[in-house]
């Protein structure tokens, strides 16, 4: 059974970088599907902040961009977030996620979520 | 302010037939990008019901289904049970070049 797990600080500075790792268990990262980083703020939808493949192409949500880096390791069977430049307004629940096929579909395996907050 | 439009809240009793809509535009569902939903119980991650606009994923129960017409899709649940009371999101593709979900839907079992 696929998993996947969230780590990184629980609480980030304003201006800041926010950064996380999600790591893949039972099974491997594969060009097969996307790898992709959501988030929901306290008592709020869900947002896309941006999807990787295996050979590392990447795609973001427009309003996120300019702040975002999502990086893979094939190695460690991990990939990254990096939002930089946080506010309190990035305060929110992340989760990394696996479509289940193309970019462009649902996800279908999630990480637990880890809470982020930002205040310094 | 989302992309795609839900109703905040829905209701129904056990054993009944509810829907949830989702309305969105041109630029996503009225250009025929797939839809996909999902169930989310307070505290926990949201588990995908359909993907695909009308596929479930193994394991999803056939009392779950969903439909899309033009700018719009909805997601229908029969033969509701206690336990069906959680928050439901859709999710499409915007022409944005961004993912998009709609802002949720409580659903209340009474």
């Amino acid at each position: 059974q696929l998993q996947l797990q969230e780590s990184g600080p629980g609480l980030v500075k304003p201006s800041e970088t926010l950064s996380l790792t999600c790591a893949v268990s039972g099974g491997s990262l594969s060009n097969d599907y996307y790898w992709g980083w959501l988030r929901q703020p306290p008592g709020k939808g869900l947002q896309w902040i941006g999807s990787i493949s295996y050979s590392g192409s990447t795609y973001f949500n427009p309003s996120l961009k300019s702040r975002v880096t999502i990086s893979v390791d094939t190695s460690k069977n991990q990939f990254s977030l990096r939002l930089k430049s946080v506010t309190a307004a990035d305060t929110a629940v992340y989760y990394c996620a696996r479509t289940i096929a193309d970019r462009l579909s649902g996800f279908d395996y999630w990480g637990r979520g880890t809470l982020v907050a930002v205040s310094s | 302010q989302s992309v795609l439009t839900q109703p905040p809240s829905v209701s129904g009793a056990p054993g009944q037939r509810v829907t949830i809509s989702c309305t969105g535009s041109s630029s996503n569902i009225g250009a025929n990008y797939d839809v996909h939903w999902y169930r989310q119980f307070p505290g926990t991650a949201p588990k995908l019901l359909i993907n695909g606009n009308t596929n479930r994923p193994s394991g999803v129960p056939d009392r779950f289904s969903a439909s899309r017409s033009g700018t719009s899709a909805s997601l229908a649940i029969t033969g509701l049970q206690a336990e069906d009371e959680a928050d439901y999101y859709c999710q499409s593709y915007d022409s944005s070049l961004s993912v998009v979900f709609g802002g949720g839907t409580k659903l209340t079992v009474l």
